[in-house]
């Protein structure tokens, strides 16, 4: 399966941008860039997903380099409740991996007041 | 109001006993995955169903069982078998198996404790 790094921890201030980077130099032509995020005590939630093009929602925006191997999840505008840890996941699209969500460590976010 | 419950929230067993979590969802999903997450870890894939009456292994099976006699429900059994039961127990849901189902929506979870 195709691995995703991500930094330990990030932090940042309430109202501030965040950009939570992921490589994921192994990257196949068929993997999805997924990002959930999960808070303490929580099942995670979805955030956010790609494949080759930027991505926006209500939730944050997804930039995906052009060659794929690294992507950069957006919090335009942090608040105290996006204090979690987020986690980017290559969902892939054929072989053993079909379908699958591997969950790696993640980036630990604060959000400071 | 749509979504997946798990129950209990938390449960304790003494070493040796089989335990079952419940996970129940009314979202019309087909597609129900079980994970186990440890302290300051990620989640890991214990198994997944695509389909009622179908279901498959993950990474980390051993030790476990489940069933899926109806969409809805996705129960997981923790056996004796298992070394080290005690985890944070996750269930999750999609509309169906793929990557175009993108989003698997979880369950509040069990923390199970094995004494």
């Amino acid at each position: 399966d195709a691995k995703t790094t991500q930094p330990n921890s990030m932090e940042s201030n309430e109202e501030e941008p965040v950009h939570l980077p992921c490589n994921h130099s192994t990257i196949s032509g068929t993997d999805y860039i997924h990002w959930y995020r999960q808070l303490p005590s929580q099942g995670p939630e979805y955030v956010i997903h790609g494949l080759t093009s930027n991505v926006n929602n209500r939730m944050a925006s997804l930039a995906i380099a052009e060659d794929r191997k690294s992507s950069t999840l957006i919090l335009h505008r942090a608040t105290l409740r996006d204090a979690a840890v987020y986690y980017c996941i290559l969902r892939g699209a054929g072989g053993t991996s079909y379908g699958k969500l591997t969950f790696g460590q993640g980036t630990i976010l604060t959000v400071h007041p | 109001d749509g979504g997946i419950t798990q129950s209990p929230k938390y449960l304790f067993r003494k070493e040796g006993q089989n335990v079952t979590l419940s996970c129940e969802q009314n979202l019309n999903h087909d597609a129900m995955y079980w994970y186990r997450q440890d302290p300051g870890q990620g989640l890991r894939l214990i198994y997944y169903s695509q389909i009622v009456n179908d279901f498959q292994k993950g990474d980390i099976a051993e030790g476990y069982s489940v069933s899926r006699e109806k969409k809805e429900s996705f129960p997981l059994t923790v056996t004796s078998a298992q070394k080290n039961p005690t985890a944070f127990y996750l269930c999750a849901s999609s509309i169906g198996w793929g990557p175009s189902s993108y989003e698997q929506y979880f369950g509040p979870g069990t923390r199970l404790t094995v004494t």
